[in-house]
């Protein structure tokens, strides 16, 4: 079955960068997505990448996808306070156009 | 991008009672709504989909009876918790998904916080 996994915490100083990973299991995921959740609230889209693209870079934030290792990673340059939330990452599942979201990793941001 | 509406954003009620959740798709139509419960310091967990013009499908081990959910038209799903026990104390969240060029996004609530005492 599908499963999606990361490391549940990270922490690091304002200004410098953050990398989140995170693996998967169904090798016929199309989609693989990024959410940000801050607390008490729902999730918000971040960004995402085709299955067949390897890299994707909106702003800040920089999604690797390595499709060989099923290995997905989230950088964050230049990491602010106001990034300090849960990142959830995610995969479209092959049939339904439900989500499979991993346990979510909580990034800290120390001023 | 899209936006999904959820309501209430928090409610606290007695055991045995029943709360209605409603999700709304605001400016697009939505066949298809998915329901997701989040305890703490956890991931989203998916409990159904909802379908517009027929019936809910469950995931293995949600109780259909309990977590009744109704498609009324293309922008509202609800969600209801009835009999509600304080165990069914949850983060409760709503998506839906919608065509954005070539991808399929799925588009999330603001969640609803559901205490039972």
């Amino acid at each position: 079955g599908e499963d999606v996994e990361q490391s549940l915490f990270l922490s690091v100083r304002e200004g410098d960068s953050s990398v989140i990973n995170c693996t998967y299991t169904d090798s016929s995921s199309t989609y693989l997505y990024w959410y940000k959740q801050e607390p008490g609230a729902g999730l918000q889209l971040l960004t995402y990448i085709f299955s067949n693209m390897d890299m994707k870079q909106d702003q800040r934030l920089t999604v690797l996808l390595n499709k060989k290792d099923k290995h997905l990673s989230l950088r964050i340059a230049d990491t602010q306070t106001g990034d300090s939330a849960i990142y959830f990452c995610a995969e479209r599942a092959n049939q339904g156009g439900k989500l499979i979201f991993g346990q979510g990793t909580e990034l800290s941001v120390k001023p | 991008g899209a936006v999904v509406s959820q309501h209430p954003s928090r409610v606290i009620c007695k055991s045995g009672t029943s709360v209605k959740i409603e999700c709304r798709s605001l400016d697009f139509q939505a066949t298809t709504m998915f329901w997701y419960r989040q305890f703490p310091k956890q991931s989203l967990m998916l409990m159904a989909t909802s379908n517009e013009g027929s019936k809910a499908t469950y995931e293995q081990g949600v109780e259909k009876d309990k977590f009744l959910i109704n498609h009324a038209s293309l922008t509202l799903s609800t969600l209801t918790v009835t009999s509600a026990h304080p165990e069914d104390s949850s983060f409760y969240i709503c998506s839906a998904p919608t065509r954005q060029g070539a991808n399929t996004e799925a588009f999330f609530g603001q969640g609803t916080r559901l205490t039972v005492v």
